[in-house]
């Protein structure tokens, strides 16, 4: 079964403490996103994938750094959290299947994170 | 720059009524691609159906169906016979062809299913 996976699924931080939040597939994607959801403003990405050593940013990329080194992962880092990053987080793996539903993108079960 | 706008905060319907959430773009792209997701309150977003921008007939998917109207960019969702297990948040979203990989979300539409 194509998986997704985030850990941790919850976290509660405080200012200034770096953490990584992890992003694992199993279906040997090439594309790879990070999400935030914020009330009231849907989906915003933060970076994206195109494949191993290939990254770049998304809408919303300032506070984030992510990385690339094996295609099934894909860790966001905040090295210096806010409380303005307190958020919804997902990753997300693009489905290479024919079309027409090229470029699906389909969702981890999102990380809750709260910066304090 | 691509927009999505929903503009129904919250629907209601009775179960097994039919329902369209409504959702218009803006694009200047020739090729896009129109999403529909639906996020119940444990979180997780779950892939509903898809409509490509040169895609002849609407997309369907069991109950779920999508009203493509190209001349006036919108691409609402209908749920035929509803169940209470519908409700959740939904999204509509759009991506470019080639757009980097990035979905453009509009803010959802919280539906609610009453017996």
């Amino acid at each position: 079964e194509a998986q997704v996976t985030q850990n941790p699924r919850y976290l509660i931080t405080v200012t200034g403490k770096k953490l990584t939040v992890t992003c694992s597939q199993n279906m040997n994607h090439e594309y790879m996103s990070w999400y935030r959801q914020d009330p009231g403003l849907g989906l915003r990405q933060i970076y994206y994938s195109m494949n191993v050593e290939v990254t770049d940013k998304g809408d919303v990329p300032e506070g984030y750094k992510v990385s690339r080194k094996e295609k099934r992962n894909f860790p966001l880092i905040l090295e210096s959290p806010s409380p303005n990053q307190t958020s919804l987080y997902f990753c997300a793996r693009t489905s290479e299947t024919s079309v027409p539903k090229a470029d699906t993108q389909y969702f981890g079960p999102g990380t809750r994170l709260t910066v304090l | 720059a691509q927009k999505i706008t929903q503009t129904q905060p919250g629907m209601f319907v009775q179960e097994k009524e039919a329902v369209t959430l409504d959702c218009t773009y803006d694009t200047s792209d020739p090729s896009y691609g129109l999403f529909w997701y639906k996020q119940p309150s444990s979180g997780e977003m779950i892939f509903l159906i898809y409509q490509g921008s040169y895609d002849q007939q609407n997309a369907t998917e069991g109950r779920y169906s999508l009203n493509f109207q190209k001349a006036r960019k919108s691409a609402n969702l209908v749920i035929s016979a509803s169940q209470l297990g519908d409700s959740a948040m939904y999204f509509c979203a759009m991506k470019r062809a080639g757009g980097g990989n990035k979905l453009t979300f509009g803010t959802g539409t919280q539906l609610k299913v009453e017996l």
